[in-house]
């Protein structure tokens, strides 16, 4: 099964300020035939189910505020909140989608500082 | 608007059987695989299982195979999980999600049903 890392566990962020977030696989999830990465990101909030952000590692889902984005390839992938808002106070979680079981990180939690 | 409405969680005894419904509307069913999640309390998220649109093909996580069954009935627009032999670290909140093919990140969730296992 692939591995799934997050840091930081949890992050303090002030109101317009950058937050990013880290997530790596015990292997790559790079599809070389399409040179696209099995990497999503999901944002959680209490009492909520998860909202999907991010796919193919830096894909934005429809209606996702541009001031999230994602990055990285391989085995390291990042996700950023360019000026973090009162409303983006969650846990993240990243997941690959290249091979079942399809594994999840163990989340990071994100508060206003 | 697509909904997935999740039913049948509740409180069950070690050792016992329960089975999951998901209603699905507002999209075609028979288009998409479709998978289960669950989430223990206060815990982060698990893959369970998936289906393939007319559930040719089914995966699991190795924790509950053998034990927990996925299925679907397309003409009732309904996902299903049959759960038997249950562990208390089955104990979870189950969601139901919506995926376009079988690598591809779930883009719907329902609301999730929590299941207790407890004596």
């Amino acid at each position: 099964d692939i591995v799934m890392t997050q840091s930081p566990d949890s992050l303090a962020v002030s109101l317009g300020e950058r937050a990013t977030i880290n997530c790596k696989s015990s292997q790559s999830v790079l599809y070389s035939s399409n040179n696209k990465n099995y990497l999503a990101w999901y944002q959680q909030k209490p009492g909520q189910p998860p909202r999907l952000l991010i796919y193919w590692a830096s894909t934005r889902e429809s209606g996702v505020p541009d001031r999230f984005s994602g990055s990285g390839s391989g085995t390291d992938f990042t996700l950023t909140i360019s000026s973090l808002q009162a409303e983006d106070v969650a846990v993240y979680y990243c997941q690959q989608y290249y091979s079942t079981p399809f594994t999840f990180g163990p989340g990071t939690k994100v508060d206003i500082k | 608007e697509v909904q997935l409405v999740e039913s049948g969680g509740g409180l069950v005894q070690p050792g016992g059987s329960l089975r999951l419904s998901c209603a699905a509307s507002g999209f075609t069913l028979s288009s998409y695989w479709m998978s289960w999640v669950r989430q223990a309390p206060g815990k982060g998220l698990e893959w369970v299982a998936n289906i393939k649109q007319d559930g040719s093909e089914k995966y699991y996580v190795d924790s509950v195979k053998g034990r927990f069954t996925i299925s679907r009935d397309n003409a009732n627009n309904s996902l299903y999980l049959q759960m038997n032999s249950l562990r208390a670290e089955d104990t979870a909140v189950y969601y139901c999600t919506r995926t376009w093919t079988q690598l591809w990140p779930p883009d719907y969730w329902g609301q999730g049903t929590l299941v207790t296992v407890s004596s």
